[in-house]
């Protein structure tokens, strides 16, 4: 069965820090990742999908198949970033399919 | 944007009543609909997943009898727990997506039973 890890529930750091939030995932196939956020009071949106392989909000993220990982990271943090993270893997073999989340974590970031 | 409708956002109910919660998508169609559930402080669990006009597909170790899906139409979807319980109490979120896109995700449902 796949799962998703995220092993930081909590991630705080200074607005201009750089920010890596951790993501890795077991699967036997073939996987299509994504992440999503949800800002405070606001319904679960998607960030990035790893196909697409493009910057949103300054955000980047890249499948390393080979670690297993997904990490999301951007350069320098701003204090509208805080809000939960979920990583997660859709394994159900269609595009946008069924997913998996990671357990999420929560970014802070402080003036 | 797609936006996806969820009703109620907060429903409380005795032990033993069932619920029924909605899920809409607004501007689109959505060929597939899916139902997770989320315990405090922890992921969000998939339960189900709804073809328009097709049984609902559940997850390993979801009682199907207890939580009702259907899904007849292109913009709706409802989910009916049955003969509540306390262990039901949960937060459960619904998405919608169109083919190849991406699921859409209502804003919740708080579910409380006394």
């Amino acid at each position: 069965a796949q799962r998703v890890t995220q092993p930081e529930k909590l991630l705080s750091v200074f607005k201009g820090a750089p920010v890596e939030l951790k993501c890795n995932y077991s699967y036997s196939g073939s996987p299509e990742l994504f992440w999503y956020v949800q800002y405070s009071r606001q319904r679960l949106q998607l960030l990035l999908r790893h196909i697409s392989r493009e910057s949103i909000k300054g955000f980047t993220a890249d499948l390393n198949k080979g670690e297993t990982s997904f990490h999301l990271k951007k350069p320098f943090a701003q204090e509208e970033d805080s809000a939960m993270y979920y990583c997660a893997l859709n394994a159900g073999g269609t595009s946008y399919g069924k997913l998996t989340f990671g357990q999420g974590t929560i970014l802070t970031v402080h003036p | 944007g797609a936006v996806v409708s969820q009703h109620p956002s907060w429903v409380i109910c005795k032990s033993g009543t069932s619920v029924k919660i909605e899920c809409r998508s607004l501007d689109f169609q959505a060929t597939t609909m899916f139902w997770y559930r989320q315990f405090p402080k922890q992921s969000l669990m998939l339960m189900a997943t709804s073809n328009e006009g097709s049984k609902a597909t559940y997850e390993q170790g979801v009682e199907k009898d207890k939580f009702l899906i259907n899904h007849a139409s292109l913009t709706l979807s409802t989910l009916t727990v049955t003969s509540a319980h306390p262990e039901d109490s949960s937060f459960y979120i619904c998405s919608a997506k169109q083919s190849n896109q991406p699921q859409h995700f209502g804003d919740g449902t708080r579910l409380s039973i006394l």
